[in-house]
């Protein structure tokens, strides 16, 4: 297992349009999250999973904004409409079940909203 | 969520400790005290954690304050690649995300 892989690495898009983003966890980790980094800021929490389970959305995670997992392995998160404030690192963690578990990141999407 | 406060910046040399501090004073008794980093152009990656007691690891170690109210990261001989920003976290046992704030930036100079 090489981590958690996120694809694409960068996408560059025009406003209006719909993006999607990839993630792949460790294998046999069952809970899943997505977070969002802009310049200077720590990661901002946007949701996460327990299996195919979606069991907390933050209150940044507007209407246009949707993330699915539905096997409860890879996930995606999709921004429809884009806007340039949605330009940022797009990041997603897993980690098995467990009050102190450590969480693994994979290394991001990169947002450019033009 | 119980907050953090950490310095902004923070320098060091090369092969000399460095001790990052964290303030954690609304704690409570089911808060585990996480340590991340971030390295440039990276996502962030598990340092240590701990509970009450200190904790060491292959990476660093974790000084909790008998009150739980402040720990200390201890890098023990700091080198370039460990520049880094490092977050302290807070997450209750039954909490399933992690909350970070803007962290500590590490730089290390030769």
């Amino acid at each position: 297992d090489t981590g958690v892989s996120q694809n694409p690495r960068h996408k560059i898009t025009k406003r209006g349009q719909n993006v999607t983003f990839r993630c792949d966890p460790i294998s046999e980790h069952n809970r899943l999250y997505w977070y969002r980094q802009t310049l200077g800021q720590g990661p901002e929490f946007l949701t996460y999973f327990q299996n195919e389970a979606q069991l907390e959305k933050s209150r940044l995670l507007s209407d246009r904004f949707s993330a699915e997992r539905p096997k409860g392995s890879f996930s995606t998160l999709e921004i429809q409409r884009t806007e340039q404030g949605d330009s940022a690192m797009y990041l997603c963690a897993s980690r098995p079940t467990g009050a102190t578990t450590e969480a693994f990141f994979g290394q991001g999407t990169r947002l450019t909203v033009v | 969520d119980a907050k953090t406060t950490q310095p902004n910046s923070m320098e060091s040399n090369e092969e000399e400790p460095v001790h990052l501090p964290c303030n954690h004073s609304t704690i409570s008794g089911t808060d585990y005290i996480h340590w991340y980093r971030q390295l440039p152009s990276q996502g962030p990656e598990y340092v240590i954690h701990g509970l009450t007691s200190n904790v060491n690891n292959r990476m660093a170690s974790l000084a909790i304050a008998e009150d739980r109210k402040s720990s200390t990261l201890i890098l023990h001989r700091a080198t370039l690649r460990d520049a880094a920003v490092y977050y302290c976290i807070l997450r209750d046992v039954g909490q399933g995300n992690l909350i970070f704030g803007k962290g500590t930036k590490l730089s290390v100079k030769p």
